[in-house]
């Protein structure tokens, strides 16, 4: 069964700051990886995903995720935090072959401070 | 030109009552999915459709029945509504002849139940 584990519920970080959200994975077959962000009042929008293609992923917005195996991690990044960061960042993983089937992390709250 | 488009937005009613939610997609995708989010944000999937049949069905009391007249929507109907019901409702849509199943999300139903 796959699982994904984001560390930190709520990571705040100061306009201009790196942003870095820890998303760790369990699959028992290679991994499609997925973030989403969600903003207030609104539904998930895809920011990038892994699809073995390349271990580093750039996305929308300036993010970017890399894949690391050996960890099992998937960890999304980005150098410069903005304003319109803040929102509700998503992790989530799919096996091949499992038709869809994702499995979302708990959630990661993104505060950005002026 | 809405990709993913849910009736309503917003739904308040009472225990014991039948409701529907319904969702359109304009994307041309095969597979559409149900989620349940709740107060703590978690996400989880409900139901899954590819090309009007059900490929997906978790653990979901069968009070909640999804329909699929077509490819392009899927509605979800909830009987005897509890107070346990109450959350934000989103429809998603992919294509299954993407491997990575990448969904592109609606801007969700909030239920509330009284």
């Amino acid at each position: 069964a796959q699982s994904v584990t984001q560390l930190g519920s709520h990571v705040s970080v100061s306009e201009g700051a790196l942003v870095l959200l820890r998303c760790n994975y369990s699959s028992s077959v290679p991994p499609y990886l997925f973030w989403y962000v969600q903003y207030p009042n609104q539904g998930l929008q895809l920011l990038l995903k892994y699809t073995s293609a390349a271990t580093l992923v750039k996305g929308i917005n300036g993010f970017e995720a890399e894949f690391k195996k050996s960890e099992t991690s998937f960890h999304l990044t980005k150098p410069s935090a903005h304003m319109s960061d803040a929102a509700e960042y998503f992790c989530a993983v799919s096996d091949q072959g499992q038709a869809g089937k994702s499995t979302f992390g708990d959630g990661t709250t993104l505060t950005v401070k002026p | 030109d809405t990709a993913v488009s849910q009736t309503p937005k917003y739904l308040v009613t009472q225990m014991g009552n039948d409701k529907s939610i319904k969702c359109e997609q304009n994307l041309g995708h095969d597979t559409m999915y149900w989620y349940k989010q709740d107060s703590k944000k978690f996400l989880k999937i409900m139901f899954s459709y590819n090309n009007k049949e059900l490929i997906i069905n978790e653990t979901v009391p069968n009070r909640f029945s999804p329909k699929s007249p077509d490819k392009a929507h899927l509605n979800l109907h909830i009987n005897s509504l509890e107070l346990g019901d109450s959350a934000v409702y989103f429809c998603a849509s992919s294509r299954s002849d993407i491997p990575t199943y990448e969904q592109y999300f609606g801007p969700g139903t909030r239920l509330t139940v009284t």
